[in-house]
């Protein structure tokens, strides 16, 4: 069974850093590409950002919103996915899941399986 | 960057009825493009993909449609547990964005 668990939130001042984990289980973690995606109390969705696997370099694409501030990295050793998300802001305040890509199916990947999310509140 | 427009972002139905639900992309997207449903509480769970393939395990009742600027996503046959929030997501091209939510209530 393809399990995705979040970890790592909690309250954190404005200014400061958290490190969110994702831990897996359930498939063959090194073949998959992973994604972080966000969503703040009572609103939509929002990708925050994506890591490819070993075969594509472990290359990293982000949101504009977080780029330069957040850093994606993996350990495929451990089976988990990382987020480690600096100079936080209050508008980063949200529920963060990380979910399995699948693919490329026509030429795309597509999210099959989320976790269940771990929330991170901003705020002074 | 692509802007996804749902609609409605509400609607009220009843057990057994048809469901449309319409997203338009602010540039053309192919098919690249994803339905997801998500319950209170939990993470969304993927559709469709590919606008228009079934993800497995996921019941007949949902299809979705459309290529370009275009899609739906229809349930033929309202359930008591399809009552959630739809959101459709467009992979295009970075980033990644997602519709604002069709949320589904009953009448």
């Amino acid at each position: 069974e393809v399990q995705l668990v979040e970890s790592g939130g909690g309250l954190v001042q404005p200014g400061g850093s958290l490190r969110l984990s994702c831990a897996v289980s359930g498939f063959t973690f090194s073949d998959h590409y992973m994604d972080w995606v966000r969503q703040a109390p009572g609103k939509g969705l929002e990708w925050v950002g994506r890591t490819r696997n070993k075969a594509n370099s472990y290359t990293t694409e982000y949101a504009a919103s977080v780029k330069g501030r957040f850093t994606i990295s993996r350990d495929d050793s451990k089976n988990s996915l990382y987020l480690q998300m600096n100079s936080l802001e209050t508008e980063d305040t949200a529920v963060y899941y990380c979910a399995r890509d699948f693919g490329p199916r026509g030429g795309t990947y597509y999210f099959d399986y989320w976790g269940q999310g771990t929330l991170v509140t901003v705020s002074s | 960057d692509i802007q996804l427009t749902q609609s409605p972002s509400f609607l009220s139905a009843s057990v057994g009825d048809r469901v449309t639900i319409t997203c338009r992309a602010s540039q053309g997207i192919s098919s690249y493009l994803a339905w997801y449903q998500q319950k209170p509480g939990k993470g969304p769970k993927l559709l469709i993909y590919a606008a228009s393939t079934l993800q497995s395990g996921v019941p007949s009742r949902f299809s979705g449609s459309g290529s370009g600027t275009e899609f739906t996503l229809t349930i033929s046959s309202l359930q008591p547990e399809d009552f959630a929030t739809y959101y459709c997501q467009q992979l295009s091209s970075y980033p990644l964005t997602f519709g604002g939510g069709t949320k589904v209530e009953i009448k």
